[in-house]
């Protein structure tokens, strides 16, 4: 069985440092792109970027390329998400999710995330 | 690039269809069958319910249904249900990268 699981509830402060991951377990991870989608509270979700974990190949949102780091783990199936220097609006809940066709079938429950100024 | 345009919400009666649009342009839609839909229930995930504009995954009932015409795909739910009642949203591969692009999501009322 696929499965995405993410890592728990996040309250940082701004200018903070961020790393929140995603472990994937019941298929080979290398192989498959995973992705992660951002949900600001009351609103669309939206993508920022993905990652295919073979070779690290990180794609980004033009939006908000710079903004965030998308990395991989192989030894332990983990991809993370990563914020330098946090910023209120960066207040989300965050998705990871794995790809399914040429779309994106396997979700993880979210991590919410709330960074106060 | 903007989000993919969908009426902010529809509604209808247990038992009757409901069509929600997804209208893009000729850099999203228009150019690709790579459009998914996805469903979201109040504080839980999305779930995919259809890609490539009408395929369904094994564990999605078949009263959903997707189609597309020239920049705007739809998606139908017939034999509404009360469990129906969620956000919906569309996403479309772009010119410009395989991410897509997300439209701004509708909300079904089942009444």
């Amino acid at each position: 069985e696929v499965q995405l699981v993410q890592s728990g509830a996040e309250v940082r402060k701004s200018g903070e440092s961020l790393k929140i991951s995603c472990k994937s377990s019941g298929y080979n991870f290398n192989i498959y792109w995973i992705g992660w989608v951002r949900q600001m509270p009351g609103k669309g979700l939206e993508w920022m970027g993905m990652i295919y974990p073979g070779d690290s190949d990180a794609r980004y949102s033009p939006s908000l390329q710079g903004q965030v780091t998308i990395s991989v783990d192989k030894s332990i199936s983990t991809a993370y998400l990563h914020w330098s220097s946090l910023k209120a609006s960066d207040t989300a809940m965050y998705y990871c999710a794995r790809r399914y066709s040429s779309a994106w079938g396997y979700w993880g429950q979210g991590t919410p995330v709330t960074v106060s100024s | 690039q903007s989000a993919l345009t969908q009426p902010p919400s529809v509604s209808g009666s247990p038992g009757q269809s409901v069509t929600i649009t997804c209208t893009g342009t000729s850099s999203d839609i228009g150019t690709n069958n790579r459009v998914s839909w996805y469903q979201q229930s109040p504080n839980t995930a999305p779930k995919l319910i259809l890609y490539e504009v009408g395929n369904r995954p094994s564990d999605v009932p078949d009263r959903f249904s997707g189609s597309k015409s020239g920049n705007t795909a739809s998606l139908t739910i017939s034999g509404l249900q009360a469990e129906d009642e969620a956000d919906y949203y569309c996403n479309s591969y772009t010119n410009s990268t395989t991410l897509g692009i997300f439209g701004g999501g509708t909300k079904l009322t089942v009444l």
